[in-house]
This record gives C-alpha cells, structure tokens and sequence, in this order.
C-alpha cells in the first residue's frame, strides 16, 4: 500500500520479555517518527530519524528502548525487558521533507502493545 | 515537560456551528504547527498545518489562527457536521521532531 504500515498491529508481551516493533514507511519520506500513545493522552515523542540518521532520541523513556533505521527506510523500535508501564500503542509517523519544506507527517495505524 | 497544551479534553457543539479549538506552546522555537484528526484504532491523520510566518491558514470548512505572541493557536471548524466528531490534536515543530498535545475530544451532535 502506498501508507505507512506498522507491524505487528497487536502484540502481547509477558513482562520481562524482549519485543520489535516495525515500521515501514512512504517510499521516499526523510523523515522518520515514533510516538508512544497512551490511553487518553496524546502522542509522546521518543524519537526522530532523518534518512538513516537518528538526530534526536531524547524522548525514549529508558535505555530500555532503542531505534534504529539502518538503510534509511524501515525503521524498528526494540523494547528490551518490557514493563508494565510499557503498554501503550505505538505510533510511527513519515514526511516526505522536500528541500528543507516542512510536509505533514503521515501516521500509521499503530501497534498496541500490552504487557502482562 | 509538556510545550504543547490543549487544556480542553473535550467539546461538544451543535450541526451547522463553529467548533473553535485552541492549542497552547511554550518552545519560542517552534516554527510550524500542524492539526491532527483521530478516529478510533486509527493513526492520527493531517488537517491543516501553518507556518510561522503566517496568521492564518483557511482549507475549506477548516482555519487556523496562530498569535505568536500569546504562543497560541486555534482551528476553526466551520459548519460543524457530525463527522467531525474525533479527537483533534495540535502539533508543533521546531526543525524535526513534533510535540503534540493532549487532544481535545469534539463532539457534533446532529
């Protein structure tokens, strides 16, 4: 599809348990973002990739989270030791950033993740 | 640390009104603001965005207003339909990354 897909759309995780999150996003967007949404709140940033670069990161929460995006496209969002606290969906977002021009970003669906 | 504040986690307006939601930023960095809608088990979907450099921005039924010097934005929804019930979020960017509100909850009823 020409969106930005995440996988998995659901993902339930025992605590203590290591898991991967994924992120696909347009073909051609610079940008790369992830969020962590909790229930009722907005989305929190945790961090930002510009092609392969990862130029801000100060919103993941713990050494625990960890972001990469290797060649510049899909991008992973590994949680290691997963806490109860953890459980939110996880969003991932792409813009396309012509030029140094400031595009929207375009969201995908989500992964809710929950730890038990 | 919350740089963008939506302080009204709801609104509840007649068909055919306006809907005015308003968006708080306290980064004087922050040089372009975007307007997201939700609907449920959905990624958040763009709006309407705006520069710095502008006042306003108008597509269709929707106009941001942006005074920078109250650090304040606002959309505009008008008439309200009832499709417009979602949940509306600000955004703000400085370069890169996008601070994003709480969201406001709207709700048009018929």
């Amino acid at each position: 599809g020409a969106g930005v897909s995440q996988s998995p759309r659901y993902k339930v995780a025992k605590r203590g348990q290591d898991v991967a999150l994924r992120c696909d996003p347009i073909s051609g967007h610079v940008s790369l973002f992830w969020y962590q949404q909790a229930l009722g709140q907005g989305p929190e940033f945790l961090t930002y990739f510009q092609n392969e670069a990862q130029l801000d990161k100060s919103g993941l929460p713990s050494d625990r989270f960890f972001a990469e995006r290797p060649e510049g496209s899909v991008s992973t969002l590994k949680i290691q030791r997963t806490q109860q606290e953890d459980s939110a969906v996880y969003l991932c977002a792409s813009s396309l950033e012509v030029g140094g021009a400031r595009t929207e970003a375009f969201f995908g669906q989500g992964t809710r993740l929950t730890v038990v | 640390d919350q740089q963008v504040k939506q302080n009204s986690p709801s609104l509840s307006v007649q068909e055919g009104r306006i809907s005015i939601l308003n968006c708080d930023y306290t980064n004087s960095m922050f040089d372009y603001f975007l307007w997201y809608k939700k609907y449920p088990a959905e990624g958040p979907t763009f709006l309407i965005s705006i520069s710095s450099i502008k006042d306003k921005n108008e597509d269709g039924r929707f106009t941001v207003f942006l005074n920078k010097s109250a650090k304040h934005l606002s959309l505009h929804i008008v008439p309200s339909q009832p499709g417009d019930s979602a949940v509306y979020f600000c955004a703000a960017s400085a370069g890169g990354d996008m601070r994003f509100g709480a969201g406001t909850r709207l709700t048009v009823k018929p």
